[in-house]
């Protein structure tokens, strides 16, 4: 099973509609992304969070919200869905016992808004 | 504020070619870079990481050295292979009040001919 995992992996929905994506990991890390991946944009980020209290705006956080529900769980909304969020949507997870700051990703959620 | 950039694709090769993919980035303070890959359908996964100058990430034939006096990090290969096609992303990691978080390039596709 993989660590981090994503639902739906495909969703069609239309304009207007709410929409939430879900992640949950198993690896133990704190931290928790969500990105949004666009043809020639590479991946920007929209929300993160470094512990169940602690949320975070990032670069395009206009539209979106988050709920981190436990550890493990990390959620983001889409309260009324548009076109222009038709994209491909990455959580991803970092161990802050690393001083790196290396991600683990989900294999992701493609999103179309009609 | 920080930046990276990365050489437009796609780029084409033939199997057993040279690759190189440039990466430049722009950092105030000193960050980690790392080299992601996206095979066909998949999330991305951490191909090479450096965290200090000089460092040379390495994994699977593909390079990278970590170059502060030109800000570069480009990625390598000597002969490419058919299952190499794929995205390659170049990222840079800076620790942030709470922790990293991570800034992308646009990405470079990679296609292999047999």
């Amino acid at each position: 099973d993989a660590d981090v995992t994503q639902t739906p992996r495909n969703r069609i929905t239309k304009t207007g509609k709410r929409i939430m994506l879900e992640c949950s990991q198993t690896k133990g890390h704190d931290r928790m992304y969500w990105y949004r991946q666009d043809p020639g944009l590479g991946l920007r980020l929209i929300y993160y969070s470094f512990d169940v209290k602690d949320i975070n705006k990032g670069e395009i956080s206009d539209g979106y919200s988050v709920s981190r529900q436990a550890q493990a769980k990390f959620s983001l909304s889409l309260e009324s869905a548009i076109p222009n969020q038709t994209a491909l949507y990455f959580c991803a997870t970092s161990d802050e016992n690393r001083e790196t700051g290396e991600l683990f990703f989900g294999e992701g959620s493609r999103l179309t808004v009609l | 504020g920080n930046s990276v950039t990365q050489m437009e694709g796609p780029v084409t090769l033939s199997e057993e070619a040279f690759l190189t993919i440039n990466c430049t980035y722009t950092a105030t303070g000193y960050p980690s870079l790392f080299w992601y890959v996206q095979y066909p359908g998949e999330g991305l996964q951490l191909l090479l990481k450096a965290t200090k100058a000089d460092d040379k990430g390495s994994n699977k034939g593909f390079e990278a050295t970590y170059r502060k006096e030109t800000t570069s990090f480009h990625l390598e290969k000597g002969s490419v292979q058919v299952s190499d096609s794929a995205v390659y992303f170049c990222a840079l990691s800076d620790r942030n009040t709470g922790g990293f978080k991570t800034i992308f390039g646009a990405g470079t596709r990679l296609f292999v001919k047999a």
